[in-house]
This record gives structure tokens, sequence and C-alpha cells, in this order.
């Protein structure tokens, strides 16, 4: 079946440290990939997303890579900042497929200290 | 634009009682969709409705009903609570296009305690 798989938190860093959030997938069919990111308090909001093979999405700072070769799409960003502590959940998206198409992984919490 | 808007935000039920958790969405958006969100276990999906209409079971649907009353709407009942259904409940939507890509857009979340 579908699954997502992502490195378990909590993950801390200095700020303008290097963030890395491992993500691997298991999926029938051509998925498209997302993250959404949870700030304390407040529901799930779309971070970036990828359709396709070799396509990178990024925004705020933050890239992934759909990597059909290795089922991944892990998040990186070069320099964090407090403001990016929040959940992070990789998710999948398959055409046609049930559960209301969309699988989330568990959750990564990053927490960014000054 | 509001988006997608869940009430109330917060509500403490004793074990056996009922209540409905309601959700509007302002985008014309077609499916809907209700999570919960437990520590350690991420979003599970307890129902969605793919379009007006329509209702399907999710991957925890035991112990919750759900009603599309009209596109806009789509509520999710507790008929007889348990300790076990304390949790954040989301609702979220989105146009509900064919190609897979589809972007959810969440409420704020509403936070149910089960005593």
């Amino acid at each position: 079946g579908n699954s997502v798989t992502q490195m378990e938190g909590p993950v801390t860093l200095s700020e303008e440290a290097f963030l890395t959030i491992n993500c691997t997938y298991t999926a029938t069919g051509y998925p498209s990939l997302f993250w959404y990111v949870q700030y304390p308090g407040e529901g799930l909001q779309l971070l970036l997303k990828a359709t396709k093979a070799d396509d990178k999405g990024s925004n705020k700072g933050f890239e992934a890579t759909y990597r059909k070769e290795t089922t991944s799409f892990h998040l990186e960003k070069g320099s964090v900042q407090v403001s990016d502590s929040a959940v992070y959940f990789c998710a999948l998206s398959v055409v046609g497929g049930s559960q209301g198409n969309l699988i989330f992984g568990k959750g990564t919490k990053l927490s960014v200290k000054p | 634009n509001a988006g997608v808007t869940q009430t109330p935000k917060f509500q403490v039920l004793k074990t056996g009682q009922s209540m409905t958790l309601q959700c509007a969405q302002d985008m014309n958006h077609n499916s809907m969709y209700w999570y919960r969100q437990d520590p350690g276990m991420g979003l599970r999906l307890i129902y969605y409705s793919a379009s007006e209409g329509t209702t399907d079971k999710g991957e925890v649907p035991n112990g919750y009903n759900v009603s599309r009353l009209n596109k806009r709407e789509f509520s999710l009942r507790l008929e007889s609570a348990a300790p076990s259904q304390t949790s954040v409940y989301f609702c979220a939507s989105t146009s509900g296009s064919s190609s897979g890509a589809n972007v959810l857009t969440f409420g704020a979340g509403s936070r149910l305690t089960v005593l």
C-alpha cells in the first residue's frame, strides 16, 4: 500500500544551522509529494510540493527534490531561523487513491534556538 | 478570505455525551476531510467527502458520523464520546481535481477533551 516514513524528532538546531528532514515513501503509481508545516496552535499549511520525478519544490528558503530512484523527498534549508520552529509533515497523493487521496507521515518537530 | 472555519475551538465533554464539530469552507471546494491528530501518530483520516452528497470512511471512522450538509459544510458527530476520542480535530478541503496534486487547506483545529 501507500505510505510515508519521515525521521522522528524532535530535532533541535541553533539558528543559522543547516536542516535536513528525511522523508521516504512507498506508492503504487506516480504520486505527488508535499511538505506541510504546522506552527504552534495552528492548522497545517502547504510549504512546498513536487508533482513528478526530479521536480524541486521550494518556498521560504526550504527545498525538496522528488527522487524516484530512492523514493525520497527530503526537506532542506540552508540556514534556519527561530521562526521556523514548527512540526513538518511529509505527505503523498496518488491519483485515484482511496483514503481521501492524501497520506501523511507522522511529523517531525523542529525547535530552533537563538 | 476565511478559508476553512471550524467550531468550536475547544470543548470538554464527559464520557457518553454527544457533540458535533462544525466545518465550513468558502473556497468552492468539492472535497472535504476530517482528521484527528494525536501525539506520535501524525494525522489520521476519519471521514472524507469527495463531493457534495458523498461520504466515505477513512482510517479511523469508528465512533464518528459525518454529514455533508451542502457544498460548504461538513460536520463531524460523536454520538457517545469516549476518552480515546480526546484529540485535536482538523477539517480540511481541496478542489478535488483528478490530477492527484491536490493541496489541502486546513482549519485551525478543534481541541476536544473527553473526561
